[in-house]
């Protein structure tokens, strides 16, 4: 089936240090959303893109709409160690596909 | 709260049995899904309805799996005869589709199935 590529697939870093992941894909998608999960729970939305090129913000994250509709990325400014979790991109209209996710690891 | 709510939140069952799984979706939300996600993976699509009609279904989901909507409101995923297989958390979510391409999907806690 469809695959989302994302990368990396692990971080280790620093606190204070910024962080980029990114997403792409052979497809061409018009809906781009990245979520963050922590054991055991579910995926809770962080940032929803729809139109090429867009770039929005969410306190210190930042997602951008790759312009060929096949790409996105998420950039986290001056990582605290509550960042902990799995990231996920996901893109589709009407069902999604989901990366395999960014482990994140911030050391204090 | 008003969010997705899943029960429940662990089934630990022995292969060859029957389990079903509940999913409250968010009030007015006339979408609603069903995901599986296994260890160190993204979730992956199983099927999703729009109010009480199903319109999509993964071949993820095989004949022991069903799932129902009947009043458009919560959902039931039943797996019959279990195997280990099986094992997995199960997502479900749910969204209001507002405009075109605007189709935001929030997330329940998951139902972590254990198959013994």
């Amino acid at each position: 089936g469809q695959q989302l590529n994302q990368s990396p697939q692990s971080m280790f870093i620093q606190e204070g240090e910024d962080v980029s992941m990114n997403c792409t894909s052979s497809s061409i998608f018009n809906t781009w959303l990245w979520y963050k999960q922590e054991p055991g729970e579910g995926p809770v939305l962080l940032i929803a893109l729809y139109k090429a090129g867009e770039l929005t913000s969410n306190g210190r994250l930042t997602a951008q709409f790759g312009i060929t509709r096949k790409d996105s990325f998420l950039n986290i400014s001056a990582s605290i160690p509550s960042d902990v979790g799995i990231y996920f991109c996901a893109a589709g209209i009407n069902k999604f596909y989901f990366g395999s996710g960014t482990k994140l690891n911030v050391k204090p | 709260d008003t969010g997705v709510s899943q029960n429940p939140r662990h089934k630990i069952t022995k292969r060859g049995q029957n389990v079903t799984f509940r999913c409250d979706p968010i009030s007015e939300h006339n979408r609603l899904y069903w995901y599986r996600q296994t260890l160190g993976q993204g979730p992956e699509f199983l099927t999703y309805f729009q109010n009480e009609a199903q319109l999509e279904k993964s071949r993820l989901l095989s004949d022991r799996f069903s799932a129902e909507r009947p009043k458009g409101s919560f959902s039931t995923l039943e797996i019959q005869r279990t195997e280990q297989g099986d094992s997995a958390m199960y997502l479900c979510a749910s969204s209001r589709l507002e405009a075109q391409f605007k189709n935001i999907q929030y997330f329940g806690a998951g139902t972590r199935l254990s198959v013994l």
